[in-house]
């Protein structure tokens, strides 16, 4: 079975302040990827990042930046000196290599505060 | 380039009636995704389209849902006799489907459908 697990329902922090959110997967396949999407107060989910499962590197793109760790099955995101457009809805999610189902966690409500 | 698009925005009936929702995907994806998503909870898989392949519909909650795609572009989620509790927001994406590797979704501003 597939699942995703995002924790942390609802996370504020200080503008500036830095802030990880954590996703854990459960997944019995040796292939499958992993994603992030934001859903900012406007409602349109936007993709942030793609990773395969064979791909352990970390990854880093401006403030963000992600850790991915098979031997724990987590991929978290951490948002570097977070600014007040970060503030939305971060959703971590598992795909199957087929390609023909998406896993989505509850997301995580992430409240930046000027 | 234009993105997903979905049609109406907003959609109030009454239980009962029958809804339609329509999802126009990115030109060229052949993949193509609906979603529900209640308030609160993440994101519920619904029904998956890939090019000319039978859709993969382990996803539909009930019967009284059903959605096809026409010419392998715009597609239509119907939902018959609704109740209180298909109230939600639908969410159509889409993305380059059929290659080696699972790519990401575009998704479009959704559809929210309120049963009274």
């Amino acid at each position: 079975a597939q699942k995703v697990t995002q924790a942390q329902t609802e996370i504020s922090v200080v503008e500036k302040e830095d802030v990880t959110l954590d996703c854990v997967y459960e997944t019995r396949d040796t292939t499958y990827y992993l994603f992030w999407y934001k859903q900012p107060p406007s409602g349109e989910l936007v993709f942030l990042i793609r990773r395969n499962s064979f791909d352990e590197q970390n990854e880093i793109s401006g403030r963000y930046s992600w850790n991915f760790q098979k031997s724990t099955s987590s991929f978290n995101f951490t948002i570097t000196a977070s600014q007040v457009v970060d503030s939305a809805i971060y959703f971590c999610a598992l795909a199957k290599n087929t390609g023909n189902q998406f896993y989505f966690g509850t997301g995580t409500s992430l409240t930046v505060i000027p | 380039g234009a993105g997903v698009s979905q049609s109406p925005s907003n959609k109030v009936t009454e239980k009962g009636k029958d809804v339609e929702l329509r999802c126009d995907p990115i030109s060229g994806h052949t993949a193509l995704y609906w979603y529900r998503q209640s308030l609160g909870q993440g994101l519920e898989f619904l029904i998956y389209f890939q090019g000319n392949s039978a859709p993969d519909k382990s996803g539909l909650p009930s019967d009284r849902f059903s959605a096809e795609r026409t010419g392998g572009s715009v597609s239509t989620l119907t939902i018959q006799r609704t109740q209180q509790e298909d109230s939600a927001v639908y969410l159509c994406a889409s993305s380059l489907g059929g290659g080696l590797a699972v790519n990401e979704q575009f998704f479009g501003p959704g559809t929210r459908l309120t049963v009274l």
